[in-house]
């Protein structure tokens, strides 16, 4: 099945931008998706990119896909202490069914 | 877009009781529900998926008869949680996928629900 995978924790100063990763190992996946946590919510959607796309921005967020090396990244330009929060990447499996990547923490310096 | 709701947001009940965790797409139809468990600082797992007038698809390492789902309709997913113990500990997160067209989907999160068991 589906395998996605993150680095755990990323910390940067307010002001800078964040890039965070993610591998996947399926390569079937239509869409691709960054979701945001914020301690005991939900899920935000913050984005997504169709697979067939090398690039998408939206505002201060930029997704980068690289299909060759199955490798999806998020970048937040102006970084601000509210993107504290944990992001996870999601891929699909067959119909309708997210995996999940292991999420990563970004914590903003004030 | 749209919304999906769950109730209650948290809820703490003795070990051998058991819990029932709603989730409701409020202004859009789902005849696809999806049920997720998360535990402290780790990823979503998808337990099951609940299919509207028929019995939910159960992952792997999900036991059926302690997490007993129903979709009765087409804006109302429950899931209980039977003789809960305290590893039933969790958040609890439910989505509804919301169709356009023929073939275009998008899915919905609801905000969760903690689940502690004393």
């Amino acid at each position: 099945g589906e395998d996605v995978e993150q680095s755990l924790f990323l910390s940067v100063r307010e002001g800078d931008s964040s890039v965070i990763n993610c591998t996947y190992t399926d390569s079937s996946s239509t869409y691709l998706y960054w979701y945001k946590q914020e301690p005991g919510a939900g899920l935000q959607l913050l984005t997504y990119i169709f697979s067939n796309m090398d690039m998408k921005q939206d505002q201060r967020l930029t997704v980068l896909l690289n299909k060759k090396d199955k490798h999806l990244s998020l970048r937040i330009a102006d970084t601000q202490t509210g993107d504290s929060a944990i992001y996870f990447c999601a891929g699909t499996s067959g119909t309708y069914k997210y995996i999940f990547g292991t999420g990563t923490r970004l914590k903003v310096l004030a | 877009g749209a919304v999906v709701s769950q109730h209650p947001s948290w809820v703490i009940c003795k070990s051998g009781t058991s819990v029932k965790i709603e989730c409701r797409s409020l202004d859009f139809q789902a005849t696809t529900m999806f049920w997720y468990r998360q535990f402290p600082k780790q990823s979503l797992m998808l337990m099951a998926t609940s299919n509207e007038g028929s019995k939910a698809t159960y992952e792997q390492g999900v036991e059926k008869d302690k997490f007993l789902i129903n979709h009765a309709s087409l804006t109302l997913s429950t899931l209980t949680v039977t003789s809960a113990h305290p590893e039933d500990s969790s958040f609890y997160i439910c989505s509804a996928n919301q169709i356009y067209g023929t073939t275009g989907y998008e899915q919905y999160f609801g905000p969760g629900t903690r689940l502690t068991v004393t």
